[in-house]
């Protein structure tokens, strides 16, 4: 049963700070990753999706890298920005094309 | 191109009564999904329909909770009798077949049973 973790579950930093949230999942048979950000009382924003067949994927200060064989995934956000400010979520699709997620990283930049 | 569109926005209910959620997807996506997200957790897949068949409807409590999409568009989110555990924010999704977790999410009904 694939398994999804983040840590840590909650991260503060000063504002211009570069920083990595980490993913990790049990089952190397997934389809794809993305990240996605979820501010409160907002639905779900997706950032970055990586295809199992890559290595990684940006946008913008935002880069996203994907080691299959070792089950894990990075975010990292380069120059954080009070606007960064949010919860960060990781999902996978699994071997039956279902979203397995994470329970997330609640991220806070401090000005 | 208009988002995913949910309502109500935010319910409070007293336990054993009931509530309906709506949910209009994005045009021409076949796909659609209720989640349960609980404070802290990540979302947790109640029911996906295709069209107006449904999917995997494993994780949904069926003595309390019932879906469903006539026409293959919108949709209805029901709980009867509601429980305190069901407190939580219901968030529908859609997308096109074919794309495997490319979905695309409303902005989720919160739900608060006292």
């Amino acid at each position: 049963k694939q398994e999804v973790t983040q840590i840590p579950a909650a991260l503060s930093v000063p504002e211009g700070e570069n920083l990595v949230l980490n993913c990790s999942f049990t089952d190397s048979a997934i389809y794809n990753l993305q990240w996605f950000r979820q501010d409160p009382g907002k639905g779900l924003t997706s950032l970055l999706l990586i295809q199992s067949s890559q290595r990684e994927q940006t946008s913008g200060r935002l880069n996203a890298s994907l080691d299959k064989s070792s089950g894990r995934s990075t975010l990292y956000i380069a120059a954080s920005q009070p606007g960064d400010s949010a919860t960060y979520l990781c999902a996978v699709v699994d071997s039956n094309y279902q979203l397995i997620w994470g329970a997330g990283t609640k991220l806070i930049i401090k000005p | 191109e208009a988002g995913v569109a949910q309502s109500p926005r935010y319910k409070i209910i007293e336990k054993r009564q009931s509530v309906a959620f709506w949910c209009n997807p994005i045009s021409g996506h076949a796909t659609l999904y209720w989640y349960q997200q609980i404070l802290g957790q990540g979302p947790k897949l109640l029911i996906q329909f295709q069209n107006n068949g449904v999917v995997d409807d494993s994780q949904l409590p069926k003595d309390r909770f019932s879906a469903e999409r006539l026409k293959g568009v919108d949709s209805t989110l029901k709980i009867q009798p509601a429980k305190l555990e069901d407190s939580a924010v219901y968030l529908c999704a859609s997308s096109l077949v074919g794309t495997p977790g490319e979905q695309y999410f409303g902005p989720g009904t919160r739900l608060t049973v006292t």
